[in-house]
This record gives structure tokens, sequence and C-alpha cells, in this order.
């Protein structure tokens, strides 16, 4: 079935160890996103990539780095893990900003504590 | 930047009857895209509705409904002939067209009463 795909699902990490959580689209999508879920506060944006070769930070940026390796894929890393990062993580693509049917499409989502 | 604010943190509502849940955004922007998003305990995030700023028609999707007041900046989701399985929690969107930036509200969790 066409989608996001996280692995992940479950991630259990150290403080200080660090870990790569994968997301790939094959819908050919231009634009993928990750955000993180926290109780009371909703999905707060990490990073974005609008295109193949661009990525930008969101909100909450800090303790993480991105890759979009290609059009399909965009990582997301934690180089040194805090129990602060203690999180449910959401991959989401769509096709374009202004596309004329513009959703997101979701993963399953990461659920990562830190201890 | 961008904020969007869901004021209720819980709603409920009897089977069968109609809940609305609040939501407003603050842009400098004229034209994007709004949205809510049903998550429920499963976790995966489903579509409910989506509004382009620039239609002055309401957004309807069977029992579902908005009411985009645009200049109030105001985007509320009416939920008609309320079921047991619309319980989850809720949240309003805002996508901007002049970049890829989607940004979240806090959430509405809505109960459904048998």
């Amino acid at each position: 079935n066409a989608g996001v795909t996280q692995t992940p699902k479950f991630q259990v990490l150290k403080t200080g160890q660090s870990m790569t959580l994968q997301c790939a689209q094959d819908m050919n999508h231009n634009s993928m996103y990750w955000y993180r879920q926290d109780p009371g506060m909703g999905l707060r944006l990490i990073y974005y990539s609008a295109s193949e070769g661009t990525t930008d930070k969101g909100e909450v940026p800090n303790g993480y780095n991105v890759s979009r390796l290609n059009k399909r894929e965009f990582s997301l890393r934690l180089e040194s893990a805090a129990p602060s990062q203690t999180s449910v993580y959401f991959c989401a693509s769509s096709e374009h900003p202004w596309a004329t049917n513009e959703k997101l499409f979701f993963g399953s989502g990461t659920q990562l504590s830190v201890l | 930047a961008q904020t969007v604010t869901q004021s209720q943190p819980e709603m409920s509502v009897q089977e069968a009857e109609t809940v609305t849940l609040s939501c407003t955004y603050d842009t400098s922007e004229s034209d994007y895209y709004l949205f809510w998003y049903k998550q429920p305990p499963s976790r995966q995030m489903i579509l409910v509705i989506r509004q382009e700023a620039y239609k002055q028609q309401n957004a309807t999707e069977n029992r579902f409904s908005v009411n985009f007041q645009k200049a109030a900046k105001s985007f509320s989701l009416k939920i008609s002939d309320s079921q047991l399985g619309d319980a989850a929690m809720y949240f309003c969107a805002y996508l901007e067209t002049s970049g890829s930036r989607l940004t979240f509200g806090e959430g509405t969790q809505l109960t459904v009463n048998p």
C-alpha cells in the first residue's frame, strides 16, 4: 500500500546514545516533515524539507539533525539523546505546498523513550 | 511565526448530537490551507476536512463541516450526528502556501457518550 513508512515503531535509549529514525514515502511527494507529539502540546515541527536537497528548521530543532537522502527518504537523527526527547515522533509528506488537493500523509509514529 | 490555538483541551458530546470544536490562528498571509485531523487511540493521523483560504464557501465532508471566518481567523469544526467512532483527539492545522510549514494546535480530546 502506498504511504509513509517509519521505522522503528518503538525505541528505548539511554541518555547520550544516538539513533536515526527512518522515513520513506512512495507517493513521489516533494515535501517531508518530522514532528514530535507531547501531551498538551500538539504536534510540533522539528524539521522539514520542502523539496529534495533542502531542509529547514521548524519550531523545535535543537538536539536533532535531518537528512533528505533522496526524494523518498527523510531521516531524523538524535546525536546525544536526552530525557527531554522522550516523545512520539511522526514523519509526514505532502505533494506540494500549493497543490490543488493538498494534504499531509502521516506515518504511524515512533514511540521513543530516553532513560 | 504562525500560531494555531485550540482553547478546548477536552469536549464531550452525546451520541447523535452535534458538537463544535474551536480553532483560531494567527497569520499575515492571505493564501493558506486549514485542516482538521483526527487521531484515534491507534495514533494514526487521519485527515477529516480541509479548507482553502481563498474559498469563501465552507468545506463539508458528510457529517463534518467547518465554519471558516477569515477576517476573524477562526476555523471551527462541527460534527453532526456524533458517533462513538468519532471519539479521538482532534487537531487543527495551518499550512502556509508561501513555504511548507504546517503548524498544529494543541489538540482537543473529544469524548462521545452513548
